[in-house]
């Protein structure tokens, strides 16, 4: 069955600092691999994806993720985080038929 | 325009009751989805209708029933509300194919009292 672990409830960074938020999966077959972010009291956005050639994916708002296949990681990077991206970060496997599956949610806390 | 769009926003009753929510996208999407996000914001998916077909049905009570009366549409409807139906339940569409990103609304609340 196919699992998306993020191993960190909350990630706490200063402003104008590089961030990286943590994730993890479990698929069998090529996975499909997205972030999304959630402001509060706000529906899920989308971020970026993977699905296959380059390792390192560009998204929205400055932020990329890295593939790694032998680590089974995509985790989420921005160079220079800012405050306005303070959010929940999830990430997400989607099989090769229509179901998708979140994390757990990482608290991304940028402080000024 | 809004692109998934999801009605009541807010709703607070009672255990017992009946309550539905409705959802509608003019995406021209082919599959739409529930999911319920709890108070630890996890998130679950519920179901997916596919060109108003169910394909997904995960372990849900039986008193929640999804319905889809044409694939712009999704409504989810709860008999016999309990306290632990209190979550945000978001409304969600894509394309189809595994690779296609979801469009989610903005989430209706509902607290059972």
């Amino acid at each position: 069955a196919q699992s998306v672990a993020q191993p960190e409830d909350q990630v706490n960074v200063a402003e104008g600092n590089p961030l990286t938020v943590k994730c993890t999966y479990s698929v069998s077959g090529n996975p499909y691999l997205f972030w999304y972010v959630q402001y509060p009291n706000r529906g899920l956005q989308f971020l970026l994806k993977y699905i296959t050639g380059d390792n390192l994916v560009k998204g929205s708002y400055g932020f990329e993720a890295e593939f790694n296949k032998s680590q089974t990681s995509f985790h989420l990077k921005k160079p220079s985080a800012l405050v306005s991206d303070s959010a929940l970060y999830f990430c997400a496997v989607r099989d090769q038929g229509f179901k998708t599956i979140f994390g757990a949610g990482t608290r991304l806390f940028v402080k000024a | 325009d809004t692109a998934v769009s999801q009605t009541p926003k807010y709703l607070v009753t009672q255990m017992g009751n009946d309550k539905s929510i409705k959802c509608e996208q003019n995406l021209g999407h082919d599959t739409m989805y529930w999911y319920k996000q709890d108070s630890k914001k996890f998130l679950k998916i519920m179901f997916s209708y596919n060109n108003k077909e169910l394909i997904i049905n995960e372990t849900v009570p039986n008193r929640f029933s999804p319905k889809s009366p044409d694939k712009a549409h999704l409504n989810l409807h709860i008999n016999s509300l309990e306290l632990g139906d209190s979550a945000v339940y978001f409304c969600a569409s894509s394309q189809d194919g595994g690779a296609n990103v979801l469009t989610f609304g903005a989430g209706s609340r509902l607290t059972v009292l």
